[in-house]
């Protein structure tokens, strides 16, 4: 089983902060990393596929990079709006699995 | 309007079981692997179950392997997760979700629904 590790555990930032989380996967997945956001009461949304490839209706302030075991989900420019949980998912092999998630708060 | 709506969750004794179906519209459901995601009170997300769009592919965690089935129906544009030996780690909010094809080797989820709260208690 893949294991995703993302840090941090929980990050308090200022509105137009840069934000940066990133996903260390436990064996080479290629590009093949999801990122999704969870807002409270809410249904996971599909934030980022494959370790950088945007998606529509996105707003352009999330970005994602990486290869193999190392990725990064950034939010340049927060909003108020962005306070969630972050998770990444990989899709290489199964078990499909999920890193254990980033709470975003706005100061 | 891509839409997934859940249904069957509730309170149940461990041991027992319980059926969850996923209504889907708004695209052509027959092409479309489907998924099943859980996630416990106050944790983060599991991966249950997948299915390929003509069922030719299906996969389990390890956690709900030889109780929980995945099914589907593509004449009803349904999804279903029949779940059986039922334990309180069980115990979650059950998400449908769509993998962005059918294609066997596409596994992300590009749409949710709204979830189905499932309780294991006695």
């Amino acid at each position: 089983e893949i294991v995703l590790t993302q840090s941090p555990d929980f990050q308090s930032v200022t509105p137009k902060e840069k934000v940066t989380i990133t996903c260390r996967a436990s064996q080479s997945i290629g590009s093949s990393l999801h990122w999704y956001q969870q807002k409270p009461d809410q249904s996971p949304k599909l934030l980022i596929k494959y370790a950088s490839q945007s998606i529509s209706g996105v707003p352009s302030r999330f970005s994602g990079s990486g290869s193999g075991t190392d990725f990064t989900l950034t939010i340049n420019s927060l909003e108020a709006e962005d306070a969630a949980t972050y998770y990444c998912h990989q899709s290489s092999s199964f078990p499909l699995t999920f890193g254990g998630g980033t709470k975003v708060e706005i100061k | 309007e891509v839409q997934l709506v859940e249904s069957g969750g509730g309170l149940v004794k461990p041991g027992g079981s319980l059926r969850l179906s996923c209504a889907a519209s708004g695209f052509t459901f027959s092409s479309y692997s489907m998924n099943w995601v859980r996630q416990a009170p106050g944790k983060g997300l599991e991966w249950v179950s997948s299915i390929s769009s003509s069922s030719s592919y299906i996969y389990y965690a390890d956690s709900v392997k030889g109780r929980f089935t995945i099914s589907r129906d593509n004449a009803k544009n349904s999804l279903y997760l029949q779940m059986n030996s039922l334990r309180a780690e069980d115990t979650a909010v059950y998400y449908c979700a769509r993998a962005p094809s059918g294609d066997y080797k596409e596994w992300y989820f590009d749409y949710w629904g709204q979830g189905t709260l499932v309780t294991v208690s006695s």
